[in-house]
């Protein structure tokens, strides 16, 4: 167990709405990530941060910002969730070299 | 646009084979690479890594590395119905300390 916890696990929202997704862990590690799964797409890394208020941009970053003010949480927001935001997010922690994920966010956009 | 390619599947394999699962990629710089197994709405969990050229076992699944053709495989012997899942490649990014993961092969073992 990686003690990375996400939440809300689940959530349907409307067009428009802003919605923020909460990565907490337990170990202190210094590398944070946030990938989202689609079918036929695997996992897509959105945005990293590698330490407080350090954070760089994935290749799917338009449209969600990240906010790293403490270590152990790393919160990936979505200014205005539109319908191709629908998918599951996962957020993971590095340990030497390996990532370790948390059990997923699904979000349904409406 | 860093890739790495995966047959979707997908792969069907009765009991007790050898299941070969198989990934390219195209960035030359990449260093590490891992094979992950996600089931049906769980997340993904590390099962190899590799790093050097040539193969590496443990246990069932043996990893391949063949840094010059740009491939990875995974061998999973004596299959099991528990090892349906999807396989998801992922190697290591040259510009960031972050992994490009592949879409995922199916694997099916068929009891």
């Amino acid at each position: 167990d990686a003690g990375i916890t996400q939440s809300p696990r689940h959530k349907v929202t409307e067009t428009g709405t802003p919605v923020t997704l909460r990565c907490h862990q337990t170990e202190n590690h210094r590398y944070m990530y946030w990938y989202r799964q689609d079918p036929g797409h695997g996992l897509r890394l959105i945005h990293y941060s590698y330490g407080v208020k350090d954070t760089d941009k994935g290749e799917v970053s338009d449209g969600y910002s990240v906010s790293r003010s403490k270590t152990e949480d790393f919160l990936l927001t979505l200014e205005s969730a539109t319908s191709s935001q629908t998918s599951v997010y996962f957020c993971a922690i590095e340990d030497t070299g390996e990532l370790f994920f948390g059990e997923g966010s699904r979000l349904t956009v409406l | 646009q860093k890739e790495v390619e995966q047959n979707s599947g997908p792969l069907s394999v009765p009991e007790g084979a050898i299941a070969s699962l198989n990934c390219t990629y195209s960035d030359r710089g990449s260093q590490s690479f891992f094979w992950y197994r996600q089931y049906s709405g769980k997340s993904p969990e590390l099962i190899m890594f590799i790093y050097s050229n040539g193969d590496k076992e443990d246990g069932r699944f043996t990893a391949q590395l063949n840094k010059a053709s740009q491939y990875v495989s995974l061998l999973i012997r004596d299959s099991q119905p528990s090892d349906s899942a999807t396989y998801l490649c992922a190697v290591t990014d040259t510009g960031r300390r972050a992994l490009t993961f592949g879409s995922g092969t199916r694997l099916q073992v068929q009891p």
